[in-house]
C-alpha cells in the first residue's frame, strides 16, 4: 500500500478565498482522485487525475471552481475557489496503481476545510 | 448509475461479541469489486477488506469477514471478537472502474 500525506491537516478560510491542499504520495502511481465528505455524509468524487492530461471531472464538479494539477507521478493539488459556506467538507486524495479495474484505493489523512 | 445502500446509520455491540453491517448494491455489470472501509474519528479511510465479484468465496482477513451473495446483490460485513479501537464509520464501496463509489455509511460503537 502507498503512504499519503497531505497538507493543510485543517484550515478555517473566509468566503470568497481560495484554498489549494496538496497531496503526496511515496511511490509513482497512475491515478489519483480527489473526494469530498461533506459533514457527516459519505465520500463523493470530485475528479480524476492523470499524469499529464487534463483531470476528468465528475458531473456537478467544474475545473473553474476545482482546478487540479498534476505534475508528477507522486503529486497532486486541488485547489477549492471562491469559496462558500458549503464548501467547508473533507477533502481527500487517493491513489490507485491504475492497474486496471478493481484496483485497492488507499486514502490520504484527508484535509478539513471550514469556511465562514 | 451504480448505488450503494447501507440500511443501518449506526450500530452498536459490546466488545467481544459479533456485529455484522450491511450493504445493498444495485449494478448491471457482471465484474467489479465491493470493498469496506474504516474510517476512525482521525478520518484516515482504512481499507478494511475487500472481494472480487468473480469469486464465490467470500473474503476474510482475520476477525473481518463478508458474506458476499452476488445474486441478492448484497454484501454484509462481519466483525467478530469485536474490539473498542473497531469503533468508527463503515463505509460500503463499490467499484466497476477506476474509482469508487460509497455508501452513507454505518456508525458501529463499541461498549465495554
Amino acid at each position: 500500500s502507498a503512504v499519503i500525506s497531505q497538507k493543510p491537516s485543517r484550515d478555517i478560510c473566509q468566503r470568497g478565498t481560495s484554498l489549494t491542499i496538496q497531496c503526496q504520495v511515496d511511490s509513482q502511481v497512475t491515478m489519483m482522485f480527489w473526494y469530498r465528505q461533506q459533514p457527516g455524509q459519505s465520500l463523493t468524487l470530485i475528479a480524476t487525475a492523470n499524469q499529464g492530461s487534463e483531470a476528468t471531472y465528475e458531473s456537478g464538479f467544474v475545473i473553474d471552481k476545482f482546478p487540479i494539477s498534476r505534475p508528477n507521478l507522486t503529486f497532486s493539488t486541488l485547489t477549492v475557489s471562491n469559496m462558500s459556506p458549503e464548501d467547508s467538507s473533507i477533502y481527500l486524495c487517493s491513489v490507485g496503481g491504475g492497474r486496471g479495474l478493481g484496483e485497492t484505493q488507499y486514502f490520504g489523512p484527508g484535509t478539513r476545510l471550514l469556511v465562514l | 448509475a451504480q448505488t450503494v445502500t447501507q440500511s443501518q446509520p449506526e450500530m452498536s455491540v459490546q466488545e467481544a461479541e459479533t456485529v455484522t453491517l450491511s450493504c445493498t448494491y444495485d449494478t448491471s455489470e457482471s465484474d467489479y469489486y465491493l470493498f469496506w472501509y474504516k474510517q476512525p474519528p482521525s478520518r484516515q479511510m482504512i481499507l478494511v477488506i475487500r472481494q472480487e465479484a468473480y469469486k464465490q468465496q467470500n473474503a476474510t482477513e482475520n476477525r473481518f469477514s463478508v458474506n458476499f451473495q452476488k445474486a441478492a446483490k448484497s454484501f454484509s460485513l462481519k466483525i467478530s471478537d469485536s474490539q473498542l479501537g473497531d469503533a468508527a464509520m463503515y463505509f460500503c464501496a463499490y467499484g466497476a472502474g477506476y474509482a469508487l463509489n460509497f455508501g452513507k455509511g454505518t456508525s458501529l460503537l463499541v461498549t465495554p
